[in-house]
């Protein structure tokens, strides 16, 4: 069955360090790939969509890479700050289907 | 501009009551969606739409309608209510060429 992975527990670094986040998938042969933010009580916000020929793609502090032979991406926040502290979330929409699927998330706690 | 709007915010219906979710889009996007989010479980996709007349299911579909009459809106009914629909709501939509969803800031739906 198809799957998508993200790690449930949170992920706590100390202010001005990476925070790296990982997203692993089965079963799918993603077009692309997004990832979400989310803060308690809020909608999604879109951050970065990459596609699969694609390695990587960068936004200001952000980076994300795409590894569709590992079938994995890792999202990373370099000189993380206190109000990077959110949930978030990666999604993949299947080739050929208008349906984007998201992981369950995982929640970062960048302690100042 | 006022992006994806959901009413109501906050509602509680009893077992058996029926009630209507409202969403509604100022962006001209083709694409709408809904998901429910719980928690654990991530969001999970109930229905969406790539245009007016035109919808689909998703992963969990059972217990909702909906319907697509215009491009601006696009409400999920539930006819009868259960207490495993208690959950928070989101409506999103985008363009149908990019992959980018605009959420709206979610409807918290609350089943006795």
């Amino acid at each position: 069955s198809q799957k998508i992975e993200q790690n449930s527990e949170a992920l706590n670094i100390q202010e001005g360090k990476t925070a790296t986040l990982t997203c692993n998938y089965t079963n799918y042969s993603p077009a692309y790939l997004q990832w979400y933010r989310q803060d308690p009580g809020r909608g999604p916000v879109f951050l970065l969509l990459i596609r699969e020929n694609e390695k990587e793609k960068r936004k200001e502090r952000l980076k994300v890479t795409f590894d569709t032979t590992l079938k994995q991406s890792l999202f990373h926040i370099t000189a993380s700050q206190p109000a990077d502290s959110a949930t978030y979330l990666c999604a993949l929409e299947d080739t050929g289907r208008r349906a984007l699927t998201f992981g369950s998330g995982t929640r970062l706690q960048v302690q100042p | 501009n006022a992006g994806v709007t959901q009413t109501p915010k906050f509602q509680v219906l009893k077992t058996g009551q029926s009630m209507t979710l409202q969403c509604a889009q100022d962006m001209n996007h083709e694409y709408m969606s809904w998901y429910r989010q719980d928690p654990g479980m991530g969001l999970r996709l109930i229905h969406y739409s790539v245009g007016a007349g035109i919808t689909d299911q998703g992963e969990v579909p059972n217990g909702y309608n909906v319907s697509r009459s215009t491009t601006e809106d696009f409400p999920l009914r539930l006819l009868s209510a259960a207490p495993s629909q208690t959950s928070v709501y989101f409506c999103a939509s985008s363009y149908l060429n990019t992959g980018e969803l605009f959420f709206g800031e979610g409807s918290r739906l609350t089943v006795l």
